[in-house]
C-alpha cells in the first residue's frame, strides 16, 4: 500500500486558514485521496476526497498537484472546534466485494489558538 | 441520533477473559469495518463486512478474534483468551451502497479495551 507523510503536529489562530500538507510520492494512478479526521475521544470523521481535480465541499477544499505526489487539505477559516488529528489516506479501488477499507498513517495533530 | 453506535463504550476486563462488542451501523448501510486503533496511531483495518459476508480478514486477526454478521444489520466482534496487547479503541465504520455516497465511511463512537 502507498504510504503518506505528513507533520506531526501544526498549529493555526482562530479564523485564519489552514492548508495541511501531505506528501504521497508513492501514489499509483488509480489510488484516491481521502481526509478524515479525529476529534478527542471520538471516532473519526469523513473530511473530503478526490483522485485528480480539486475538490470543494462545506467542511474544506482538497488541492491535489499536477503529479499527484502531494495534495494539501484547506480549511478556510479555522474554529476551535477543527482542533483534530487530521489524517491524508491513499484508498486503492475497491478489492473484492467493493472493499473500501482504509490505511491510515500517524496524522497531522492541529491545534487552533483563541 | 441515526449514527453509527457501539456498545459497550468502555470495557475492563482481566486476561485471558472473553469479551464481545456489538456495532448497529447506520441503518441500511450494507458495508461495515471494524478497525483498532493504539494510543497516538492511527486505526488499523481489521475486517470488512458487505451484507452479511465476511469478505476480508487482516493478518491482524488472529484466530482468537472472530466477527459477524449475521442477518447484513449489527455486527458483533469477539476476542477470545485476551491478552494485555489486546488493549486499544475498537472501531466500528459502515458505509452506502449509494454511488454517491460510497466512499464516505462513517464511524461509531468505539470501545475502548483494558486488558489486565
Amino acid at each position: 500500500d502507498a504510504k503518506t507523510t505528513q507533520p506531526n503536529s501544526m498549529e493555526s489562530n482562530e479564523e485564519e486558514p489552514v492548508h495541511l500538507p501531505c506528501n504521497h510520492s508513492t501514489i499509483s494512478g488509480t489510488d484516491y485521496i481521502h481526509w478524515y479526521r479525529q476529534l478527542p475521544s471520538q471516532g473519526p470523521e469523513y473530511v473530503i476526497h478526490g483522485l485528480t481535480s480539486n475538490v470543494n465541499n462545506r467542511m474544506a477544499s482538497l488541492a491535489i498537484a499536477e503529479d499527484r505526489k502531494s495534495s494539501t487539505l484547506i480549511l478556510h477559516r479555522a474554529t476551535l472546534r477543527d482542533a483534530a488529528v487530521y489524517y491524508c489516506i491513499l484508498r486503492a479501488p475497491f478489492n473484492a466485494g467493493n472493499n473500501r477499507k482504509l490505511i491510515w498513517g500517524l496524522g497531522t495533530s492541529l491545534a487552533v489558538n483563541p | 441520533d441515526t449514527g453509527v453506535s457501539q456498545d459497550p463504550r468502555h470495557k475492563i476486563t482481566k486476561r485471558g477473559q472473553n469479551v464481545t462488542f456489538r456495532c448497529d451501523p447506520i441503518s441500511e448501510h450494507n458495508r461495515l469495518y471494524w478497525y483498532r486503533q493504539t494510543l497516538g496511531q492511527g486505526p488499523e483495518f481489521l475486517t470488512y463486512f458487505q451484507n452479511e459476508a465476511q469478505l476480508e480478514k487482516s493478518r491482524l486477526l488472529s484466530d482468537r478474534f472472530s466477527a459477524e454478521r449475521p442477518k447484513g444489520s449489527f455486527s458483533t466482534l469477539e476476542i477470545q483468551r485476551t491478552e494485555q496487547g489486546d488493549s486499544a479503541m475498537y472501531l466500528c465504520a459502515s458505509s452506502s451502497r449509494d454511488p454517491v455516497n460510497v466512499n464516505e465511511q462513517f464511524f461509531g463512537p468505539g470501545t475502548r479495551l483494558t486488558v489486565l
